[in-house]
């Protein structure tokens, strides 16, 4: 079974741009789950997508959102980039439903801010 | 406020020893804790799960432990390998908040380091 899959791996932008990126569950799982990871901060949860709808959602400025499509992928859309936002940007899958709750993370989407 | 603290930033281990990472957490609520492994430029791998129902999980050469009075739990890797070496994710859920139970908060990590 393949697992999640993140695009693109290493984006670079300015300050003020946006950025959209995408990432792929495992087959059969239907809750994404997004993560920023920096060095100063570890790993914060950003928000949950199941189904289409968004479950959950950290304590991220409206700037952050999200979507998901019928067939599960995500995409997660930074608006107004900031300094602040260069980080690795984590997506995990999981079936959505009962235990387990363990999600199962992508490589990953390094953003870098200029 | 962190809720979930790992007070070790790095640990050195030699190789064939026993490796313990500890995890503290603050909120009542979580009853579901996991452990990530983190190499660079890859993301967490899942390495082992306990419900609060539970003390005590195995899975080959990983045990968890949960002592949920002193709201702390921890990792033990034996044998130490050197291929364990890695950054350390303890992350925790509350299965009982719903919606939230896919919701997790991690601590900011314990580098590993097993010298051969």
């Amino acid at each position: 079974k393949a697992g999640v899959t993140q695009t693109p791996r290493y984006l670079i932008k300015t300050r003020g741009q946006q950025v959209t990126l995408s990432c792929s569950p495992i087959s059969g799982h239907r809750s994404v789950s997004w993560y920023q990871q920096t060095p100063g901060q570890g790993l914060q949860f950003l928000f949950e997508y199941f189904s289409e709808t968004q479950r959950n959602k950290g304590n991220f400025p409206g700037r952050f959102s999200g979507r998901q499509f019928s067939n599960s992928r995500s995409e997660m859309n930074v608006s107004t980039l900031e300094l602040g936002d260069s980080a690795l940007y984590l997506c995990a899958s999981n079936v959505g439903t009962g235990v387990p709750y363990e999600q199962y993370f992508g490589p990953g989407t390094r953003l870098t801010v200029t | 406020d962190q809720q979930v603290k790992q007070n070790s930033p790095s640990l050195s281990v030699q190789e064939g020893r026993i490796s313990i990472l500890n995890c503290d957490y603050t909120n009542s609520m979580f009853d579901y804790f996991l452990w990530y492994k983190k190499y660079p430029a890859e993301g967490p791998t899942f390495l082992i799960s306990i419900s609060s129902i539970k003390d005590k999980n195995e899975d080959g050469r990983f045990t968890v432990f949960l002592n949920k009075s002193a709201k702390h739990l921890s990792l033990h890797i034996v044998p130490s390998q050197p291929g364990d070496s890695a950054v350390y994710f303890c992350a925790a859920s509350s299965a009982y908040s719903g919606a939230g139970s896919y919701q997790l908060t991690f601590g900011k990590g314990t580098k590993l380091s097993v010298i051969p």
